[in-house]
């Protein structure tokens, strides 16, 4: 079956680089996603990527290694507002080309 | 502005009543979803649609019914047959499910039991 597993919580300091990882089994991989969710609101969408590799879209970028199962999310100069909670999701064939959720990272940001 | 739009923004149910949580989309979008949360936990999958007139059960279908008699339109029953329904439920759309483009989402119901 389908599995995504990600940091509970993290912790960062403003300015400061972090870095979320996500991995996931799967069969039949066809793209993976984060988001950014604030607590009581929709998540919104940050990256997606289905090549191994690097997507970079400002202070923020993704990696994907499908071998490995393997993606992070990567914060640079963080932001008081960047405390949020960060959601990946992978679709596959096994899961019918339906996004399967990872339960998400907490991540707080300290002056 | 195109988006889409979810309604009430909170909910309260009473034992043995069934509630309808509304969901309207302007983009023009094909496959339209309906998610679950609960707290501490990741989106699970209830229904999806994806053309008009077809949906298939997600995940956690039991307790639930949708309807898609409209492109624009996908409402979420809650019914009395859901016996923990008390979570934050959020829509989304996409404009075709293989799509490398991510899934909208409404701003979300907050259902409680009264």
């Amino acid at each position: 079956g389908q599995n995504i597993d990600q940091p509970t919580e993290m912790t960062a300091t403003e300015g400061a680089i972090v870095q979320i990882n996500c991995t996931y089994q799967t069969s039949g991989f066809n793209g993976l996603f984060w988001y950014q969710q604030h607590a009581g609101e929709a998540p919104t969408f940050l990256s997606y990527n289905v090549l191994d590799g690097l997507e970079e879209k400002g202070r923020f970028s993704s990696f994907l290694s499908r071998s490995k199962g393997y993606s992070y999310l990567l914060l640079k100069e963080l932001q008081m507002k960047d405390s949020a909670s960060y959601l990946c999701a992978v679709r596959a064939r096994d899961s019918n080309y339906q996004l399967i959720w990872g339960a998400g990272t907490k991540l707080i940001i300290k002056p | 502005d195109g988006g889409i739009t979810q309604s009430p923004k909170y909910l309260f149910r009473k034992e043995g009543q069934n509630v309808t949580l509304s969901c309207e989309q302007n983009l023009n979008h094909d496959a339209m979803y309906w998610y679950r949360q609960d707290p501490g936990q990741g989106l699970r999958l209830i229904y999806y649609s994806q053309i008009v007139n077809d949906f298939q059960k997600g995940d956690i279908a039991e307790g639930y019914s949708v309807s898609r008699e409209k492109k624009e339109s996908f409402p979420l029953t809650v019914t009395s047959a859901q016996k923990n329904p008390t979570a934050f439920y959020l829509c989304a759309s996409i404009s075709g499910a293989l799509s490398n483009q991510p899934q909208h989402f409404g701003d979300g119901t907050r259902l409680s039991i009264l």
